[in-house]
């Protein structure tokens, strides 16, 4: 079976300190990888994906990640914090036996201090 | 284009009451899905469509039923409400997962439900 871990519950940073989200999984084959963020009061949005190809995946609002096989990890990074970006991140993985089934994290928070 | 669109944004249900959750996308995805949003439990898949007349189960689909007559519309329906299906819902939707691009699922703004 597929599972993601997101081993904090949130992420405290300093308004342009580099920031990272943590993100393991488990996935028998190649693993789809997904990065969504959720303002308050809204739906998921977008962020960022691994498929295919290079392992440092560029998306949103200068956010990155970086698909490291041998860890099974797909950690979010951001050089340089916004107080706007704090929110709440999920990092997503797509069952490889079912195109429609995906596992979420529980999800991080993250607080961007001035 | 209005992307996912969800309605009603809130409910309150007494025990046993039922009630359906709409859910419309008009970006011509043909797949889309249910989840639920319970605190620090992340997203749970309750079922999904991979297209007009198809759908099948996710993880925590007991409690739930679903249909998919048209492409644009994926409803979820409640039968005998109880308390563990306090949460909040959003509804989904994208082209095939498979594609190598555009495959990411567009979320609409959610349904706070509670059941008292």
């Amino acid at each position: 079976a597929q599972s993601v871990a997101q081993p904090e519950d949130q992420v405290n940073v300093a308004e342009g300190n580099p920031l990272t989200v943590k993100c393991t999984y488990s996935v028998s084959g190649n693993p789809y990888l997904f990065w969504y963020v959720q303002y308050p009061n809204r739906g998921l949005q977008f962020l960022l994906k691994y498929i295919t190809g290079d392992n440092l995946v560029k998306g949103s609002y200068g956010f990155e990640a970086e698909f490291n096989k041998s860890q099974t990890s797909f950690h979010l990074k951001k050089p340089s914090a916004l107080v706007s970006d704090s929110a709440l991140y999920f990092c997503a993985v797509r069952e490889s036996d079912s195109w429609g089934k995906f596992q979420f994290g529980a999800g991080t928070q993250v607080v961007v201090t001035p | 284009n209005a992307g996912v669109t969800q309605t009603p944004k809130f409910r309150i249900l007494k025990i046993g009451q039922s009630m359906t959750l709409q859910c419309t996308q008009d970006m011509n995805h043909n797949y889309m899905y249910w989840y639920r949003q319970d605190p620090g439990m992340g997203l749970k898949l309750i079922y999904y469509s991979v297209g007009a007349g198809i759908t099948d189960k996710g993880e925590v689909p007991n409690g739930y039923n679903v249909s998919r007559s048209t492409t644009e519309d994926f409803p979820l329906r409640l039968e005998l409400a109880a308390p563990s299906q306090t949460s909040v819902y959003f509804c989904a939707s994208s082209y095939h997962p498979g594609l190598a691009d555009y495959n990411e699922q567009f979320f609409g703004p959610g349904t706070r439900l509670t059941v008292l």
